[in-house]
């Protein structure tokens, strides 16, 4: 399967910890979001990435989320000092930059995140 | 601003039709999402409107009316499989992000 992959797909920690996400985008998309999701409510996005650069930051990325994708394939996601309000799944979506699909954006399985 | 109005919840019947609407307010449009979402799984990819009318794809069609900020998703011959979140999302117009902004989503129970 080459669909979008994350890792971890669930993380408990405590509050104050720092956690780390990975996703793995399809082969060759260049674009890579980042949404988060809570319980009964629509994905809402957090940031972007064009190969290797973050063009985009939401007001919701506080100064305790960092995102990185360093070679332009793979990214991760850190929350530094972790809240209970951090809970929360979060969602990687890959798009491509050319082809048929270039509109749509895939989304990954997620990482379940709970903030004790 | 950005507002993107669906149905909390629907029931429907196995074997039924069901319709579920979709309305927004965005800053620029630049095309309508549908996606089918299951408990704990990842939005699946569903139907991408950008242009007025109807886009038929087997049991799922998606209807766009951009001068109403409209938009359904028609799901026919119902299966109890079909019982899933179903979240609609705009492409907000401008830059090179071409972020998703997503309704709540509409959560499906067909029974039998």
């Amino acid at each position: 399967d080459t669909g979008v992959s994350q890792d971890p797909r669930h993380k408990i920690t405590k509050r104050g910890q720092n956690v780390t996400f990975r996703c793995d985008p399809i082969s060759e998309h260049n674009r890579l979001y980042w949404y988060r999701q809570t319980l009964g409510q629509g994905p809402e996005f957090l940031t972007y990435f064009q190969n290797e650069a973050q063009l985009e930051k939401s007001r919701l990325l506080s100064d305790r989320f960092s995102a990185e994708r360093p070679k332009g394939s793979f990214s991760t996601l850190e929350i530094q000092r972790t809240e209970q309000g951090d809970s929360a799944m979060y969602l990687c979506a890959s798009r491509s930059k050319s082809g048929p699909s270039t509109d749509t954006q895939y989304f990954g399985p997620g990482t379940r995140l709970t903030v004790l | 601003g950005q507002n993107i109005d669906q149905p909390t919840e629907m029931t429907a019947t196995e074997g039924a039709i069901v319709q579920i609407n979709c309305t927004y307010q965005t800053s620029g449009f630049n095309g309508l999402f549908w996606y089918q979402q299951h408990a704990g799984e990842a939005p699946t990819f569903l139907s991408y409107n950008v242009l007025d009318g109807l886009e038929e794809k087997g049991r799922f069609s998606s209807f766009l009316s951009r001068s109403k900020g409209y938009s359904y998703l028609l799901l026919k011959e119902l299966q109890m499989k079909d019982s899933a979140s179903y979240l609609c999302a705009v492409r907000a117009y401008g830059g090179a992000t071409n972020k998703l902004i997503f309704g709540t989503g509409t959560l499906l129970a067909v029974q039998p």
